[in-house]
C-alpha cells in the first residue's frame, strides 16, 4: 500500500490569508486526490489532480479558491485561499494504485479564525 | 449524492462478527463496491472492493448479492479497536470516490 504524508498537519490562521498543503506519496501515482471532511461531516471531493494536467473540480469548488499543483508522480499541492472560518475543515489528500485502491494521508486539520 | 444507502449506526458486541450492510440499487454495471473505514481523527483505511464476485482479505469478508444491489462487509472477530465509521461507497475503477455519511459502528466490551 502507499504511504501518504501531508504538511502542515494542523494549522491555525486568520481570515483573509491562504494556505498551501503538501501531499508526498511513497511511490509513483497517476491518481491524486483532494477532499474536504467538515467538522462532524463525511468527506467531499475536491478535485481530482493528474500529473501533466490541470486539475478536475467538483461541483462547489473553483480553482481561484483551491488552486492545485501536481508537478510530477509523488506529489502534489492543495492551497486555500482567501480564507474564511467556514473554510475551517480536514483536508485530505488520497491516491490510486494500480488495484484500483484508494489511501488517504493523515490529512491537515486547519482552523480559520 | 452518494450511491449508496446504509444504517446510521450499529452495535456489535466484541469478539462477534459484524455485518455491516449496504444498499446500491442503482449500481451500474462496470461500477465496483468499495468499504472504507474512518477511525476517530484518522484519514479513512481501504478495507476491501468487489465487483460481483465476493471476496476475502485479512481485514474482512465482502458478500455481494446477485443482482448487486447490496452488500455487506462481514468483520469476522470484532475488536474494540474496529469501532469506526464504515462507509460503503460506489464507483467505476479509477473513479473518485463519493462518501456517504457511513455506518457508526459501536464495538462493545
Amino acid at each position: 500500500s502507499a504511504v501518504i504524508s501531508q504538511k502542515p498537519s494542523r494549522d491555525i490562521c486568520q481570515r483573509g490569508t491562504s494556505l498551501t498543503i503538501q501531499c508526498q506519496v511513497d511511490s509513483q501515482v497517476t491518481m491524486m486526490f483532494w477532499y474536504r471532511q467538515q467538522p462532524g461531516q463525511s468527506l467531499t471531493l475536491i478535485a481530482t489532480a493528474n500529473q501533466g494536467s490541470e486539475a478536475t473540480y467538483e461541483s462547489g469548488f473553483v480553482i481561484d479558491k483551491f488552486p492545485i499543483s501536481r508537478p510530477n508522480l509523488t506529489f502534489s499541492t492543495l492551497t486555500v485561499s482567501n480564507m474564511s472560518p467556514e473554510d475551517s475543515s480536514i483536508y485530505l489528500c488520497s491516491v490510486e494504485d494500480q488495484y484500483n485502491e484508494q489511501f488517504f494521508g493523515p490529512g491537515t486539520r486547519l482552523t480559520v479564525l | 449524492d452518494a450511491k449508496t444507502t446504509q444504517p446510521t449506526s450499529m452495535d456489535c458486541a466484541e469478539g462477534r462478527a459484524a455485518n455491516l450492510p449496504c444498499n446500491h440499487s442503482t449500481i451500474s454495471g462496470n461500477e465496483y463496491v468499495y468499504w472504507y473505514r474512518q477511525i476517530h481523527s484518522q484519514g479513512p483505511q481501504y478495507i476491501i472492493h468487489g465487483l460481483k464476485n465476493n471476496e476475502t482479505n485479512e481485514m474482512a469478508s465482502l458478500i455481494i448479492t446477485e443482482d448487486r444491489k447490496s452488500s455487506t462487509l462481514i468483520l469476522p472477530h470484532a475488536t474494540l479497536r474496529d469501532t469506526a465509521v464504515y462507509y460503503c461507497i460506489v464507483g467505476g475503477a479509477t473513479n473518485k470516490l463519493i462518501f456517504g455519511t457511513g455506518t457508526l459502528l459501536a464495538v462493545q466490551p
